[in-house]
This record gives structure tokens, sequence and C-alpha cells, in this order.
């Protein structure tokens, strides 16, 4: 199964409502990424966050890593259509020569 | 500072051809990765390479092979193609293997009629 898994798959929201996404993930980790993806396009990096932070914040998104849960997650505030994307967690997995290993990713649709 | 590069933009192929596809790192990146991401689904890793030399594989057959040339440029090559290769490829770069945000280029759409 997926080192990191991304809950819910699809999030349906309106402009201006909060987004959270959650990625869970099974082994020990150094750190953890969230990245987006536009339709077609590669995955633009948004936050890394560190096994030993609790929580980071970058402009309107703020993660969440808690290690005894092996869970994080992305909130975005006050949603904007231009969000709309996938969203994928990556952690870094030994068993992967220390390469990072993405989720199936949150597909985010945020609706004017 | 120009980002990662692919190159094609697409790519049409048969069954049993052979694909090469190209990707020019962040100028002072060593590390390149590719990924395979099938239409609707997450990213697949397929190499890494670092410093020229192949560093990890995933779970992939050897029929996908790669190189990566003195000036960190790196070639993804998939011989005897078959149709479950149809999937947008992508390239990433990034300084150090470990704790640095990967840089991702656009991809390559490859299509296998």
């Amino acid at each position: 199964s997926q080192q990191g898994e991304e809950d819910p798959q699809a999030l349906s929201i309106q402009e201006g409502e909060n987004a959270t996404m959650n990625c869970s993930y099974k082994t020990s980790i150094n750190n953890l990424q969230w990245y987006r993806q536009n339709s077609g396009r590669g995955l633009v990096h948004l936050i890394l966050i560190r096994s030993n932070e609790r929580e980071k914040h970058s402009g309107r998104l703020r993660v969440t890593l808690d290690t005894s849960k092996k869970s994080s997650s992305l909130l975005i505030t006050a949603s904007r259509a231009a969000d709309t994307a996938s969203y994928f967690c990556a952690t870094d997995d030994d068993n992967y020569g220390q390469n990072f290993v993405f989720g199936p990713g949150t597909r985010l649709s945020v609706l004017p | 500072e120009a980002g990662v590069t692919q190159s094609p933009t697409h790519l049409i192929k048969t069954r049993g051809q052979q694909a090469t596809l190209r990707c020019s790192p962040i100028s002072g990146h060593t590390s390149v990765y590719w990924y395979q991401q099938a239409l609707g689904l997450g990213l697949q890793f397929l190499l890494w390479y670092d410093e020229g030399e192949e560093r990890n594989r995933g779970n992939f057959p050897p029929r996908f092979s790669g190189r990566q040339f003195p000036n960190y440029s790196s070639e993804l090559n998939v011989n005897a193609l078959e149709l479950e290769d149809s999937a947008l490829y992508l390239c990433a770069s990034s300084f150090e293997v470990h704790a640095q945000p990967q840089h991702f280029g656009d991809g390559t759409r490859l299509s296998i009629l």
C-alpha cells in the first residue's frame, strides 16, 4: 500500500471556504512535503515540514504534522478558484533509497 | 532562473516502438528523478540519477532505463512500448537528495496507439 495516502480523494467547496486535506503514512520519516498539481502540469512544491516540527505556515497554507499518529494535514484558508488542483503529500522513505514517495492525491475543486 | 524543462511535450508511438524523453534540470541541481503518472493517478517513482550515476529505481521492468549526462541533463528510454505505458512522465530535479524540495517540469505526455 502507499506510504503516503491523502484523504479525501476529492473535495469540492465554495470560494472563501477553508479546505482541509489529510495525509497518512506508515513508516518513520525525516520530513514530509506537500505539492500542488494543476491539470496536466508538473507539481509545484508548497511546504516542507520536518519530523521535529508540528506546524508550519506559508501564506494561506497551514500544515500540521503528528508523528505519533503518522499523519499530516494541509489547510488552505479563504480558498480561491485558482486553488483548484490536485494536492499530494510526499514522504521520504529509506526503503526507497531516501526518495520521496507520493500519495495518490486529493482533487480539490473550488467553486466560484 | 530557468525551471526544469522536458521535451518533447507530447509523443505518440505505437506498440513495440521505443521512446526517448529528455529532461534538463535547474542549473546547479545534480539530482534528477523520473516519475510516471497514469491518467488520474498519483506519481510512481521510476528512476533517480545523481552525479551521473543511477542511484535507485522503482518497481518497473528493465525496458525502462535512462542515463544522466555530465551536464546533469537526463534521458529516459522506454523500449518495447506497451499500451499501459501511456502516461505523463514527469522529471524533477533537486540540489541534494535529502530534505530538499523537488522542482518539476511539466512532463511529456506519451501516448501509445
